[in-house]
């Protein structure tokens, strides 16, 4: 069973263009994340998710707008591609218990995205 | 500022040989350190973590880690590498906002 997925696999896509990225974990977990990582192979966090309320929102371009439907999915929508978003976007989920706010995060197989 | 420095860039062993990934971080209250594993066009595999306790802690695929407090380090260790642990390996650090920091990562490659 995948526990953590995205869709899609690649996506090859136009500047200026707008495109989603859905993320959907079936480990019961609350908290969510989005990381990018760069042609450096550099993971760096985006956002981050906690039973559908934003927790975390890195220095990341408005054009970049999470949205969280409910708690077992995270989907990433990007307006207005530029070059400089070809990258792998990874999802992650954990499981942030009480008295203990930090848990292990899994992560999805990756978007690889390539603007053009 | 929290950071985490992987010193080798891209490491290459022998099969059979005897692996050490160095870690370093940075973070000023209690760290919790993990190190993950990338297969080419793969995600993000957990090898191991550590959250408390006993400062040496196994992993899967005969991994296992060192906590060292003192040093601020976390390394990776294998006593023998199989040709399949050809991979880059990340160290990661996070706090209680539970955002984890990775390092730039380790490229190994494994010679037969």
């Amino acid at each position: 069973d995948t526990a953590v997925s995205q869709t899609p696999k690649y996506l090859v896509t136009q500047m200026g263009n707008d495109k989603s990225i859905k993320c959907e974990q079936n480990l019961g977990h609350d908290t969510m994340y989005w990381y990018k990582q760069d042609s450096k192979k550099f993971l760096k966090i985006m956002f981050s998710y906690n039973n559908k309320e934003l927790i975390i929102n890195e220095t990341v371009p408005n054009r970049f707008s999470p949205k969280s439907p409910d708690k077992a999915h995270l989907n990433l929508h990007i307006n207005s591609l530029e070059l400089g978003d070809s990258a792998v976007y990874f999802c992650a989920s954990s499981q942030v218990d009480r008295g203990r706010f930090v848990d292990t995060q899994y992560f999805g197989p990756g978007t690889r995205l390539t603007v053009l | 500022a929290q950071s985490v420095t992987q010193p080798d860039i891209h490491i290459t062993v022998s099969e059979g040989a005897s692996l050490e990934l160095r870690c370093n971080y940075s973070y000023g209250a209690t760290p919790y350190l993990f190190w993950y594993v990338q297969s080419p066009g793969q995600g993000l595999q957990l090898l191991l973590k550590y959250f408390s306790g006993d400062t040496l802690v196994q992993g899967i695929k005969g991994f296992e880690a060192e906590f060292k407090r003192s040093q601020s380090s976390f390394n990776l260790r294998k006593p023998s590498v199989h040709w399949s642990d050809a991979a880059e390996y990340f160290c990661a650090v996070s706090g209680a906002t539970n955002k984890l920091i990775f390092g730039t990562g380790t490229l190994l490659a494994v010679q037969p």
